[in-house]
């Protein structure tokens, strides 16, 4: 299946400091690509949708002024968590979706990137 | 997007089949049944994808009953790698209404 890739895997920041995540497609172009967190012994939670060069749209109770997402090539996507806070801690998941291939339009999951806020 | 039922959890011997149910009673016509899988601590893993047929991949095989009410999603010879949590999603493949959304999924724990 098609690759998605986060860096970093895991990331230790202090509260107050904004922490920037990547998420690329490998071997695909990705018109559309998404974040979702995730607590633990929880389920994946939608926070947003991004489309390559075009703003996101946040899913209800997300705050796009906390979580900026930027998508600005059809292969990468960032996430940028802003004056974070231990509630932030979380695992943080990108998605993207390959258009192509038999109708089918399959979404692709990176490795999830782990952030604690001290 | 139809929401879904599943076991929280089961248990599978080693070797043997995993059959893993999922219903999706208020489905609607042109959506389609993704199932994924997260492996501890893991981004979900892609595993197949049905719309009214039967589909069977490398890793395993969807049956979707003809009333497209419910699905199982079979491992035909589970090992201990399999071991995660299971989720089954209905979605549209076009528009907004195409997100991929998850519920609380199956735990199977595949035992020796």
């Amino acid at each position: 299946g098609a690759v998605v890739s986060q860096h970093p895997s895991w990331v230790i920041c202090k509260s107050g400091t904004s922490v920037k995540i990547e998420c690329r497609s490998l071997d695909f172009q990705a018109t559309t690509m998404f974040w979702y967190r995730q607590f633990p012994k929880q389920s994946l939670m939608l926070m947003a949708t991004s489309n390559e060069g075009s703003k996101a749209t946040y899913e209800q109770g997300v705050e796009k002024d906390k979580f900026l997402i930027n998508h600005a090539s059809l292969t990468l996507s960032t996430l940028t968590v802003t004056s974070a806070h231990p509630e932030d801690s979380s695992f943080y998941i990108c998605s993207a979706r390959d258009p192509s291939g038999q109708g089918a339009k399959t979404q692709y999951f990176g490795p999830g990137t782990r952030l604690l806020v001290l | 997007d139809a929401k879904t039922t599943q076991p929280p959890s089961m248990d599978c011997a080693e070797g043997r089949a995993a059959n893993l149910p999922c219903n999706h009673s208020t489905i609607s016509g042109n959506e389609y049944v993704y199932w994924y899988r997260q492996i501890h601590s893991q981004g979900p893993q892609y595993i197949i994808h049905g719309l009214k047929n039967n589909e069977t991949n490398e890793m395993a095989s969807l049956i979707i009953t003809e009333d497209r009410k419910s699905s199982t999603l079979i491992l035909p010879h589970a090992t201990l790698r399999d071991t995660a949590v299971y989720y089954c999603i209905v979605r549209h493949h076009t528009g907004t209404a195409s997100k991929l959304t998850f519920g609380t999924g199956t735990r199977l724990q595949v035992t020796l």
